[in-house]
């Protein structure tokens, strides 16, 4: 049964960079089947994408994020990351990982549990 | 891009039917097929319910349908449960590899 787990800082400063890694267990992210997103929820707020991966290393990103996204691949560790440069108080949300089985179409059948992450001096 | 627009709440009896609406523009929701739904409740990941408009992932009950007309989806819960009570969120293909979520409707079972 195929899990993704995130893992990173529970906190960040203003100004700097956050940086998440999810593991994927009993599968693999070098499955050219999925592609491989993060999303984000504010407290008390919806869903965000922020973009995706596939294996290959080919990556599309939510425009409103871009200028401060990266997301890359990790196939020895089957693990995929987010980093998110000058975070802001705006920042903070629960950060998931999640599969998508729709080619980017945002068709995400599995996800993480969720990562707290607030930004705060 | 901006957010498809949702209800912020809906409600119903147990038993009844509900229809949650999710408006987007032809960039989007009016421009593909790629429409989707998910469940959410307090303190959990998001559950996928519904994929391609109308499609339900193995294990979902049929008492979950999707549909489109135009720039507007829906999601429709009939038989009403009250582990259906949850945010739900629309989802789209927004064009050039991006996606785009709805803000979200909270759904009260009374």
């Amino acid at each position: 049964q195929v899990q993704l787990q995130e893992a990173g800082p529970g906190l960040v400063k203003p100004s700097e960079t956050l940086s998440l890694t999810c593991t994927v267990s009993g599968g693999s992210v070098s499955s050219g089947s999925h592609y491989w997103s993060w999303i984000r929820q504010p407290p008390g707020k919806g869903l965000e994408w922020i973009g995706y991966i596939y294996y290959s290393g080919s990556t599309n990103y939510n425009p409103s994020l871009k200028s401060r996204v990266t997301i890359s691949v990790d196939t020895s560790k089957n693990q995929f990351s987010l980093k998110l440069r000058s975070v802001t108080a705006a920042d903070t949300a629960v950060y998931y990982c999640a599969r998508d089985i729709g080619a980017g179409s945002g068709y995400f059948d599995l996800w993480g549990r969720g990562t707290l992450v607030i930004v705060s001096s | 891009q901006s957010a498809l627009t949702q209800p912020r709440s809906v409600s119903g009896s147990p038993g009844q039917s509900v229809t949650i609406s999710c408006t987007g523009t032809s960039s989007d929701v009016g421009g593909y097929n790629f429409v989707s739904w998910y469940r959410q409740h307090p303190g959990k990941a998001p559950k996928l319910m519904i994929y391609d408009v109308t499609k339900r992932p193995s294990g979902v009950p049929d008492r979950f349908s999707g549909s489109k007309s135009g720039n507007t989806a829906s999601l429709t819960i009939s038989g009403l449960q009250a582990e259906d009570e949850a945010d739900y969120y629309c989802c789209s293909y927004a064009g050039r590899y991006t996606v785009l979520f709805g803000g979200g409707t909270k759904l009260t079972v009374l």
